[in-house]
């Protein structure tokens, strides 16, 4: 199994500023993501975090308002620029792999407020 | 039309009652799947995986029907902890989890 934290754990954070969450893996994992859950809603994903290389992002999500980093197998970084009140939700990170069985864990979430 | 459907809920049942919760996929070509339990405020967590041949893990069972790409999840002798929400998860051939919106369950006294 894999233990994944994240810091902040929440925020509340003005409009127009922006927001890095970080996300440490106990063990190296192959695949990192992060997702978005809003309000009732079900996880949506935003991009995948390739180690070394520029994230893919799913569609909807661009790189200028959410970078991505990834330095190494055990740690990633969310970015949400120049933020809304529409960016408030809970932002999951999760890992995984083939070592892991596909098995994905998940994160505690960090959960954003943006007035 | 979604790539993994749910009905959301909420299923309220006694303690004791079996519910099943049902869930369809699109993609034929999805590999793997999954139930995810979901705690209110909490992060997913597996709950178990789902294979062909059908599998059971207490007062668990998951089958698949990959002909009619349908997933279900029973429950059993229902408890006060199972309240929670239910994620059917399709692994897909592009190597990411596709997630239902949930189904929520809430066990009554």
């Amino acid at each position: 199994s894999a233990v994944i934290s994240q810091k902040p754990s929440r925020d509340i954070c003005q409009r127009g500023t922006s927001l890095t969450i970080q996300c440490q893996v106990d063990s190296q994992v192959t695949m990192m993501f992060w997702y978005r859950q809003q309000p009732g809603q079900s996880l949506t994903l935003i991009a995948t975090a390739n180690q070394g290389s520029e994230a893919t992002y799913e569609s909807g999500f661009v790189i200028d308002k959410f970078p991505i980093s990834r330095p190494n197998l055990t740690f990633s970084t969310l970015t949400v620029s120049n933020m809304s009140p529409e960016d408030s939700s809970i932002y999951l990170c999760s890992g995984g792999g083939l070592a892991l069985g596909n098995e994905q864990f998940f994160g505690p979430g960090t959960r954003l407020t943006v007035l | 039309r979604k790539e993994v459907e749910q009905d959301p809920g909420p299923f309220n049942v006694p303690e004791g009652a079996t519910v099943a919760f049902n869930c369809t996929y699109s993609n034929s070509a999805s590999q793997s799947f999954f139930w995810y339990r979901q705690d209110c405020r909490k992060e997913p967590k597996l709950l178990m995986s789902v294979y062909s041949s059908g599998n059971e893990d207490g007062r668990f069972t998951a089958q698949l029907n990959r002909a009619s790409q349908y997933i279900s999840l029973l429950i059993r002798d229902s408890k006060l902890s199972d309240s929670a929400t239910y994620l059917c998860v399709v692994f897909g051939n592009t190597g990411k989890l596709i997630f239902g919106q949930g189904t929520t369950l809430q066990v009554k006294p």
